[in-house]
């Protein structure tokens, strides 16, 4: 069962560079999710989507934008990458939630290096 | 979303049972206690929740405090796998929706 699936695994950008992260499932979940961590923290949202359609910020979105592009894939863009944002970034999808508390499944992560 | 505490790290011999602590003395009625554990370069892996009962799955039990103000994540026999950072969550019932707060969580670490 291949999950949430997460690509690149490993990347390196330099500062100013444009980079598409992308994320995909097959779990038929109608949420999806994009986390940050940085060394010796927990994960912090970016942003998520709770449904096909709708996207909304999290804790840290600025300097990234997302895009659903359908209920399967949600993508995550650095437009012009900075070395802040040098992390590792999972994606994570969950059944739509409404409250009953659904569990996330995560992806193995993108490590991403900017320098 | 309440705030939750957890020691930075313990240890456990292979084969023992384990009991990672967790203190929310701020949640409310409606905050569900999830568990997720994260192991060495993959991404966190659901373990439990519970609201008020405590509950048990193939992974773990989850004893919650009948104040509900702290719980326990219990390992009944550790093994190497286990070995990972343990993240105690509260989700409120109605909060926004899927939004999980990470701290630092509990470094376990298992020796042979």
């Amino acid at each position: 069962n291949a999950g949430v699936t997460q690509t690149p695994k490993f990347q390196v950008l330099k500062t100013g560079q444009s980079m598409t992260l992308q994320c995909a499932q097959d779990m038929n979940h109608n949420s999806m999710y994009w986390y940050r961590q940085d060394p010796g923290m927990g994960l912090r949202l970016i942003y998520y989507s709770a449904s096909e359609g709708t996207t909304d910020k999290g804790e840290v979105p600025n300097g990234y934008n997302v895009s659903r592009l359908n209920k399967r894939e949600f993508s995550l863009r650095l437009e012009s990458a900075a070395p802040s944002q040098t992390s590792v970034y999972f994606c994570a999808s969950s059944p739509l939630d409404r409250g009953t508390n659904q569990p996330q499944h995560f992806g193995d992560g993108t490590r991403l290096s900017i320098l | 979303d309440a705030k939750t505490t957890q020691p930075n790290s313990m240890e456990s011999n292979e084969e023992e049972p384990v009991h990672l602590p967790c203190n929310h003395s701020t949640i409310s009625g409606t905050d569900y206690i999830h568990w997720y554990r994260q192991l060495p370069s993959q991404g966190p892996e659901y373990v439990i929740h519970g609201l008020t009962s405590n509950v048990n799955n193939r992974m773990a039990s989850l004893a919650i405090a009948e104040d509900r103000k702290s719980s326990t994540l219990i390992l009944h026999r550790a093994t190497l796998r286990d070995a990972a950072v343990y993240y105690c969550i509260l989700r409120g019932r109605g909060s926004t929706l899927g939004r999980l707060y990470f701290g630092r969580g509990t470094q376990l670490t298992v020796w042979p």
